[in-house]
């Protein structure tokens, strides 16, 4: 069965720093893996995914995640953090059509 | 261009009640999704619908049903509520050439109905 573990509930870091939110996954057949970034009171918003082919993945607002098939892993990262990006973040891997997210990690962003 | 549109956003309902959801894909889409997410946690896989049948359930109760109409657009329907019915209840409709092409499981989603039981 696919799973995914997101390491770590809540990750703080200061503006300007390096994000690094991990990702871990458990699947029986080759990943798609996703991941998505929620604001309070609104829905799931798709930062970007893996299918095939370039393992380094660019998604919108500057976030990238790298598929690293040997380690089980598609950690999400940003180079420098901006106020606007502390929401909540959810990785994804598909079972069959749907989609089994992780709990979801919290990231704070301060000044 | 119109996203995922659900309502109610919000509503309260006591135990054993009944309650039905709407959503509205974005359009063009023509696969619906419903997932259940509990405070602090990530959303739960309740079911999809592709050409007015379920195509594939997770792991829910038959209280939790559903239906897609014509239009594409869906309902989800919860029997006999219990306390541990509270959630956002979020819809997600995917691309339009069907729940098994390379783009399906990219899903747009709603920004929820808010499902509070006393």
């Amino acid at each position: 069965a696919q799973s995914v573990t997101q390491l770590g509930s809540h990750v703080s870091v200061s503006e300007g720093a390096l994000v690094l939110l991990r990702c871990n996954y458990s699947s029986s057949v080759p990943p798609y893996l996703f991941w998505y970034v929620q604001y309070p009171n609104q829905g799931l918003q798709l930062l970007l995914k893996y299918t095939t082919g370039a393992t380094l993945v660019k998604g919108i607002n500057g976030f990238e995640a790298e598929f690293k098939k040997s380690e089980t892993s598609f950690h999400l990262t940003k180079p420098s953090a901006h106020m606007s990006d502390a929401a909540e973040y959810f990785c994804a891997v598909t079972s069959g059509t749907a989609l089994i997210f992780g709990k979801g990690t919290t990231l704070s962003v301060s000044s | 261009d119109a996203g995922v549109t659900q309502s109610p956003t919000h509503l309260i309902k006591t135990r054993g009640q009944q309650v039905t959801l709407r959503c509205s894909p974005k359009s063009g889409h023509d696969t619906v999704s419903w997932y259940q997410q509990a405070l602090g946690q990530g959303p739960q896989f309740i079911f999809q619908y592709y050409e007015e049948e379920e195509r594939q359930r997770g792991n829910f109760p038959d209280r939790f049903s559903g239906h897609q109409f014509p239009n594409y657009s869906s309902e989800l329907n919860v029997n006999a509520l219990l306390l541990g019915d509270s959630a956002l209840y979020l819809c997600a409709s995917s691309d339009p050439r069907g729940p098994f092409s390379s783009g399906a499981n990219v899903l747009t989603f709603g920004a929820g109905s808010r499902l509070t039981v006393l």
